[in-house]
């Protein structure tokens, strides 16, 4: 069965810096999607980026981007210029190929702190 | 707007009663989901509806009972709720499983059964 680890339970960073958060996730497919979904006090999670595993290039949007490493099934979150609205509840997320509905497996979570 | 919305926002709920979550989407995605976020726990999947058809059923209890009158509607009914089942509820919608764009999350249902 496909897991999903982030080992950071907390994180801060430092208004303006840049953040690196962890996850690695196990499994025994070849294609399949990664997610970062970040949870700010507000409760909605939102979707932050997305990588398919097929595709060697990292996913960029904006000040977010990822380190996909597939051999070792390692996808951080970079976040540069941190800004106060990025405080918030990170969850990477795992889904595996094909149309299956049920395949989405959520990490446990990095709570980030961002410093004024 | 989020273009997923629950109701209630809260609620507060006795052993005894019987009560109803809501989820509506107005995005046309063909594909919702009803999750539990608990406090120091990964988020839980319980139903996954495909075209208002239920496709998966995380071996829930039975005190759940969730519906889908129509594409843009689900909801989570409740019964006889222990205070173990206090958590935030999620809905969720996505487009053929949320590979290309992944899920749009409601704001969430924070339930306390006392």
């Amino acid at each position: 069965a496909q897991t999903v680890t982030q080992s950071q339970p907390e994180m801060s960073v430092q208004e303006a810096e840049t953040v690196t958060l962890s996850c690695t996730y196990d499994t025994s497919e070849s294609d399949y999607y990664l997610f970062w979904y970040k949870q700010p006090p507000s409760r909605q999670m939102i979707l932050v980026i997305r990588q398919e595993a097929y595709k060697q290039q990292n996913a960029t949007e904006n000040r977010f981007s990822v380190n996909f490493q597939k051999a070792a099934k390692s996808f951080s979150l970079k976040i540069s210029d941190s800004q106060l609205g990025d405080a918030a509840m990170y969850f990477c997320a795992y889904r595996g190929g094909g149309t299956s509905y049920d395949k989405v497996i959520f990490g446990p979570g990095t709570s980030l702190s961002v410093i004024p | 707007e989020t273009g997923v919305t629950q109701t209630p926002r809260h609620l507060v709920m006795g052993m005894t009663n019987k009560k109803s979550l809501k989820c509506e989407q107005h995005l046309g995605h063909n594909a919702m989901y009803w999750y539990k976020q608990s406090a120091k726990k990964p988020l839980e999947l319980m139903f996954v509806y495909s075209l208002e058809e239920r496709v998966e059923n995380n071996s829930v209890p039975s005190r759940f009972s969730p519906e889908c009158p129509n594409s843009s509607h689900l909801f989570l009914h409740l019964h006889t709720l222990q205070p173990e089942d206090s958590a935030l509820y999620l809905c969720a919608s996505s487009q053929d499983g949320g590979a290309n764009y992944g899920y749009t999350f409601g704001s969430g249902t924070r339930l306390t059964v006392v």
